[in-house]
């Protein structure tokens, strides 16, 4: 069975840090982009990270560049999101998914994030 | 950024009836576009990829359309398990930024 499993969530104080872990299975991992979204209490969905099969493009959203880190390791089939001086603002749900996509100018395709976890949730308060 | 904007923001409907949501971009994103729906509780899942393919496992009755800057999510035939929000998202380039939102529930 295709499945992602999140992991990491908790209650942090305002300026700290917290690492999200994402445990992928039933498929082949290291040939798929993935992601990172959240989903603040009663708001819609906000894309907040990217990172390509190898690790080698990153990309995020403006309001966490600099305090968030993306990563993955394939050989354990793992995603992480690194959360460094952490604001109420980042309080969400945060879900992994796996992006179907090709990133290359001459074959660029994006057919949508069609695998999901069931979320973890982040709550930043004091 | 290119932002999205969705129309209407809720729409209250009876089994049965055609529900069409239109999701505007703020600049060209040529077919790039995503829908998802969502369930209270529950994490988001594809309906619809590249503007107008159907993700394996979805009704029949879900279509999308549309390039450029408008597109639409289209439910023919409203069943019980349709009522959620429903998200459109752009994937023309970063950052990706999704609609804000349709809830469709119970007229």
């Amino acid at each position: 069975e295709v499945q992602l499993v999140e992991s990491g969530g908790g209650l942090v104080q305002p300026g700290g840090s917290l690492r999200l872990s994402c445990a992928a299975s039933g498929f082949t991992f290291s040939s798929y982009w993935m992601s990172w979204v959240r989903q603040a209490p009663g708001k819609g969905l906000e894309w907040v990270a990217n990172i390509k099969q190898d690790g080698s493009e990153k990309y995020y959203v403006d309001s966490v560049k600099g305090r968030f880190t993306i990563s993955r390791d394939n050989a354990k089939n793992s995603l992480y999101l690194q959360m460094n001086s952490l604001r109420a603002e980042d309080t969400a749900v945060y879900y992994c998914a796996r992006a179907r996509m090709n990133s290359s100018p001459n074959d660029y395709y994006y057919y949508g994030m069609d695998v999901w976890g069931q979320g973890t949730t982040v709550t930043v308060s004091s | 950024d290119i932002q999205m904007t969705q129309s209407p923001s809720s729409v209250s409907a009876s089994v049965g009836d055609r529900v069409t949501i239109t999701c505007r971009a703020s600049q060209g994103i040529s077919s790039w576009l995503a829908w998802y729906q969502q369930k209270p509780g529950k994490a988001p899942k594809l309906l619809i990829y590249a503007a107008s393919s159907l993700q394996s496992g979805v009704p029949s009755r879900f279509s999308g359309s549309g390039s450029g800057t408008d597109f639409t999510l289209t439910i023919s035939s409203l069943q019980p398990e349709d009522f959620a929000t429903y998200y459109c998202q752009q994937a023309n380039s970063f950052p990706r930024t999704f609609g804000p939102g349709t809830k469709v529930d119970i007229k």
